[in-house]
Parts: C-alpha cells; sequence; structure tokens
C-alpha cells in the first residue's frame, strides 16, 4: 500500500528561525514528490522532485529528494509570518498516473 | 487565465437536499479531481477523472456523484446530502506529463 508520512504534525517557530520539514514514502514504481504549502485556501504548487540529491529552490525555500532513503526535507530559512501554513507532500500513486497520495501535513506557525 | 475555478464559495443545506458542485479548468489538463478536506483528515479523493469521457471512484466516493462534461468542466453532485458531508471540497486538475495538481479555491459546504 502506498504510504506518505510527514513529521512532525505541528511546530511552532520564531521569526527568522530556519524550519525544516520532513516527509517519508513508500510508493512502487516511484515516479516523483511534490509538496504543496496551503494557507486558509487551497494548496498551492511548490516543487516537485524526481531526482535525488538535487536540491530545488524558490527564494527561502529549498527541498530536496533522498530516493534510496525514500524521504524528502523541505527546508524554510529567515521564516516570516506569512511562511505560517500547513505544508503537504503527495507521491503520485502506483496504479494511476496522476492520482496523488498526500501525507496529513505539517502545520508551521511562525510568530513575530 | 483563471487556472481552476470552482462554484459555489460557500452553500448551506439541509439534510436530504441535493446539489451540484461544478468546476472547471482552463490549462487543458486531461485530468480532474475531486476532494474534500476535513479536520485533521487531510485531504481525501472522493472521485477523479483521468480524460475526458472517463470516472473513477477514488477513497471515499459513498454520497457522491460526478460528470465528466467535457475536458474543461467536472461537477460533483450530492444527491441526498448528510450532515457527514460538511467539508471543504476542492476540485483539481493535472497535466499527465507531470501529475503535478493545480487546485481550485473550494467550496465550503455545511449540512444541517
Amino acid at each position: 500500500e502506498d504510504k506518505v508520512v510527514q513529521s512532525p504534525l505541528s511546530l511552532v517557530v520564531h521569526e527568522g528561525d530556519t524550519v525544516t520539514l520532513n516527509c517519508s514514502y513508500e510508493v512502487t514504481n516511484f515516479r516523483s514528490l511534490l509538496w504543496y504549502k496551503q494557507e486558509k485556501k487551497a494548496p498551492t504548487f511548490l516543487f516537485m522532485l524526481t531526482s535525488s540529491g538535487i536540491e530545488k529552490k524558490s527564494g527561502r525555500l529549498s527541498s530536496i529528494l533522498d530516493k534510496k532513503e525514500l524521504f524528502s526535507i523541505l527546508n524554510i530559512t529567515a521564516t516570516q509570518t506569512g511562511d505560517s501554513a500547513v505544508y503537504l507532500c503527495a507521491v503520485p500513486l502506483t496504479d494511476s498516473w496522476g492520482k496523488l497520495q498526500f501525507g496529513a501535513g505539517t502545520q508551521v506557525v511562525v510568530t513575530p | 487565465n483563471a487556472g481552476v475555478t470552482q462554484t459555489p464559495k460557500f452553500q448551506v443545506l439541509k439534510t436530504g437536499q441535493s446539489m451540484t458542485l461544478q468546476c472547471a479548468q482552463d490549462m487543458n489538463h486531461n485530468s480532474m479531481y475531486w476532494y474534500r478536506q476535513d479536520p485533521g483528515m487531510g485531504l481525501r479523493l472522493i472521485y477523479y477523472s483521468a480524460s475526458e469521457g472517463t470516472t473513477d471512484k477514488g477513497e471515499v466516493p459513498n454520497g457522491y456523484n460526478v460528470s465528466r462534461l467535457n475536458k474543461r468542466e467536472f461537477s460533483l453532485r450530492l444527491e441526498s446530502a448528510a450532515p457527514s458531508q460538511t467539508s471543504v471540497y476542492f476540485c483539481a486538475s493535472s497535466d499527465r506529463g507531470t501529475g503535478t495538481q493545480y487546485f481550485g479555491p473550494g467550496t465550503r459546504l455545511l449540512v444541517l
């Protein structure tokens, strides 16, 4: 059974801190791993990772994939209150390209 | 280019009433999806349509029906609403090439 597990479930940090979010997965025929950010609305796409060891970066956010150990990390540096959100990790399901298995998400709260 | 649009944004129903949630995308995507999101449950797939003319059940299809009207539109129908269907509903679409899903703004449904 395909599975995606995120940790921690939630965390509270102060502005300026660095945050590291984890996503581990078990998927037959892995194709890619996706990160989304969800504030009080729809999830918005952040990154898609397909190759191990290659960092994707967008501003203060970066992510890397380890296909050997079956996990991905999302880092947020110099956090701001606008980074407060739920961060979702997802992988395409084995039986159908397009369907995604989502993790439960990590709720990040950044305090001033 | 609006992306994925959903109507209505908010709806209140009485138990037993029916309604249809509308979704449209203008990205020429083949695949479309309906999710529900409940507190502590994450995103759960209700139905999906891999391509025009096909629909399949997801994780939680009971109590729902869908119609893929054309390539752009994918509707979700509640024939006899129940309080357990109180949720936020998201529509999404994806390009089969990347598998990345893009979400609509959501419909908040309250069933009394």
